[in-house]
């Protein structure tokens, strides 16, 4: 059965930083490209971040609205994805969620930013 | 960035009905759409892959069509676990971006 489960998610006040990981079993991830996508409180879905594996030189691709405040990283010993976000802003407030390219999804993580 | 607009924003239905959601892609994205829908408690789940593919699992009252800049979604026959939210998305280039979303609700 495949899994994800993202953690780390929260209230944070604007201009702090927060730190998402994405814990997944049941698919081969060392040969997957896993995607971080957000929802906003308004149901919008919007592609955050990429990051493709190791025979891809582990390649990552940011969106422009994030480009810069996050950064995508992975261990496969861990099967696991991270998205380390700095400098939040109040936009920044959906619920994130980690996929391999859309495939699979977690429940997501809740992310709030606000003073 | 290539941006989507689905149709419509909402929908009510009976069970039993046929449906059809539309998206409208800003540029042709040579087929490569996905559906998704997702469930109130959040779940997302695969429907559709590259405009007419269903994903493993998924009942055959899904299909999808569509070539160039519009696509669409059809329910045959509206089954009760069906009334749920249902995006499209491209990947023909970077961004990948999503339509809007289509509510799906019972009548």
């Amino acid at each position: 059965e495949v899994q994800l489960v993202e953690t780390g998610g929260g209230l944070v006040q604007p201009g702090k930083s927060l730190k998402l990981t994405c814990a997944t079993s049941g698919f081969t991830f060392s040969n997957a490209w896993m995607d971080w996508v957000r929802q906003s409180p308004e149901k919008q879905l919007e592609w955050v971040a990429q990051i493709k594996d190791k025979s891809n030189n582990y390649a990552t691709y940011y969106a422009e609205s994030v480009k810069g405040r996050f950064t995508i990283s992975r261990d496969d010993s861990k099967s696991s994805v991270y998205l380390q976000m700095n400098s939040l802003k109040e936009e920044d407030t959906a619920i994130y969620y980690c996929t391999p390219g859309g495939l699979f999804w977690g429940q997501g993580a809740s992310v709030t930013v606000s003073s | 960035d290539i941006q989507m607009t689905q149709t419509p924003s909402s929908m009510p239905a009976s069970l039993g009905e046929r449906v059809t959601i539309s998206c409208r892609a800003s540029q042709g994205i040579s087929n490569y759409l996905n559906w998704y829908q997702q469930k109130p408690d959040g779940t997302i789940k695969p429907l559709i892959y590259y405009t007419s593919n269903l994903q493993s699992g998924v009942p055959s009252r899904f299909s999808g069509s569509g070539s160039g800049t519009d696509y669409s979604l059809t329910i045959s026959s509206l089954e009760p676990e069906d009334f749920a939210m249902y995006y499209c998305q491209q990947y023909d280039s970077s961004p990948l971006t999503f339509g809007s979303g289509t509510k799906l609700e019972i009548k």
